[in-house]
């Protein structure tokens, strides 16, 4: 099946550090990323969607000038978590719809951030 | 908007047993229903999808599930769980094939030998 690679898997940083996840796809172009977030033991909550070649489109209650998304290509979005802190620790995981194929969503191995 | 309930938290199932996992949705179109499941610190992994069409889906490991509009339900079950199948169950409803999803709050399978 298709393949959706997150990098890094986790990262520790110290508060106040910017911090950049990125989701790839491997084998299919995916004009449409999604990005949730997960806290320990709960469900995962959509942050945002993100567009490749315009503006992301964010949740509610998503501060966009904290979680910045960039879709610059068809197979690449990054999220960048601003100005870090203890409280945005977090496991992120990307997803991608295989729109060409099986519109399928498969997702990333996702992000564990932990911030200092 | 479309909503996601899981009612059990956790379930505990002995090796060889069968299990079932309950999923209900609120969508009021035809929705698109998955079920993933989730290792410990790992990404979701699709087990099965209804999109359409027959109403009982098979998926992978064994698994299957059962789409009843009547009961705006989507049922997770296999006959005979595996100590390898102790994970997180996800439901999670679309409103389009490849939309964002609405996820369930989940629910946790741990595994007696």
């Amino acid at each position: 099946g298709a393949v959706v690679s997150q990098h890094p898997s986790r990262v520790i940083c110290k508060s106040g550090t910017s911090v950049k996840i990125e989701c790839r796809s491997l084998d299919f172009q995916a004009t449409t990323m999604f990005w949730y977030r997960q806290f320990p033991k709960q469900s995962l909550m959509l942050m945002a969607t993100s567009n490749e070649g315009s503006k992301a489109t964010y949740e509610q209650g998503v501060e966009k000038d904290k979680f910045l998304i960039n879709h610059a290509s068809l197979t690449l979005s990054t999220l960048t978590v601003t100005s870090a802190h203890p409280e945005d620790s977090s496991f992120y995981i990307c997803s991608a719809p295989d729109k060409g194929a099986t519109n399928i969503q498969y997702f990333g191995a996702g992000t564990r951030l932990s911030v200092l | 908007a479309q909503s996601v309930t899981q009612p059990d938290i956790h379930i505990t199932v002995s090796e060889g047993a069968s299990l079932e996992l309950r999923c209900n949705y609120s969508y009021g179109a035809t929705p698109y229903l998955f079920w993933y499941v989730q290792s410990p610190g790992q990404g979701l992994q699709l087990l099965l999808k209804y999109f359409s069409g027959d109403t009982l889906v098979q998926g992978i490991k064994g698994f299957e599930a059962e789409f009843k509009r009547s009961q705006s339900s989507f049922n997770l079950r296999k006959p005979s769980v595996h100590w390898s199948d102790a994970a997180e169950y996800f439901c999670a409803v679309g409103v389009a094939a490849g939309n964002k999803l609405t996820f369930g709050g989940g629910t946790r399978v741990l595994v007696k030998p």
